[in-house]
């Protein structure tokens, strides 16, 4: 199994643009998430799904967007990138509370 | 919702010496449990986790944490060392709705 995995692994954006970030996990695990780490400030979740067709918000919701049409894929739409959206992003899905992360994508916004 | 605190932020310790780092949390209702290491531009791997049952939880590296249910804590330990042990930390907890909330990390790192 490969587990958790993101595309792309960096990325510079200039203010405005959009982009999607990819994650996909091969372990048919329902529940997944967006989480965003800053420094000092741990991990803050995004928005989090728990099956096909069902996302909701989580902390830190404004100025993305989630869908969820397959159990393995759960991609992060930024639609009008913003500085203060510089961040690494990282993926995860849980199964018998147990999370497990993808490498993270590391978002320079500019 | 619940809250996670982690003390220290960064905790220096020379190599072969012991090490506690404390993270305390916030809840009203029965919580899951975690400790989570991070390696330099890596994601997160579990280390250890509690759910129910005893209250102190080991790693396969020679960590442990206790589950302090009175004083809402879940500190984590390790009598011994390594420079390999150099890694950020995460403290997290889960309410039975698979929502995980973290801690702000502790930055361990191992001096010869």
């Amino acid at each position: 199994n490969a587990g958790v995995t993101q595309t792309p692994k960096f990325r510079i954006l200039k203010i405005g643009q959009s982009m999607t970030l990819q994650c996909t996990q091969d372990m048919n695990h329902n529940y997944m998430y967006w989480y965003r780490q800053d420094p000092g400030m741990g991990l803050k979740l995004i928005y989090y799904s728990v099956g096909a067709g069902i996302t909701d918000k989580g902390e830190v919701p404004n100025g993305y967007n989630v869908s969820r049409s397959t159990t393995e894929d759960f991609p992060l739409r930024l639609e009008l990138a913003a500085p203060s959206q510089t961040s690494v992003y990282f993926c995860a899905s849980s199964y018998s509370q147990e999370q497990f992360f993808g490498p993270g994508t590391r978002l320079t916004v500019l | 919702a619940q809250s996670v605190t982690q003390l220290d932020s960064q905790v220096p310790v020379f190599e072969e010496a012991p090490v506690e780092l404390r993270c305390n949390y916030s809840s009203s209702v029965s919580v899951y449990l975690f400790w989570y290491v991070q390696y330099p531009n890596q994601g997160l791997q579990l280390l250890l986790k509690y759910l129910s049952g005893s209250t102190l939880v080991e790693s396969i590296n020679g960590f442990e944490a206790e589950f302090n249910k009175s004083q809402t804590s879940f500190h984590l330990r390790k009598p011994s060392v390594h420079i390999s042990d150099t890694a950020e930390y995460f403290c997290a907890v889960s309410n039975t709705g698979n929502q995980f909330y973290f801690g702000t990390g502790t930055s361990l790192t191992v001096i010869p």
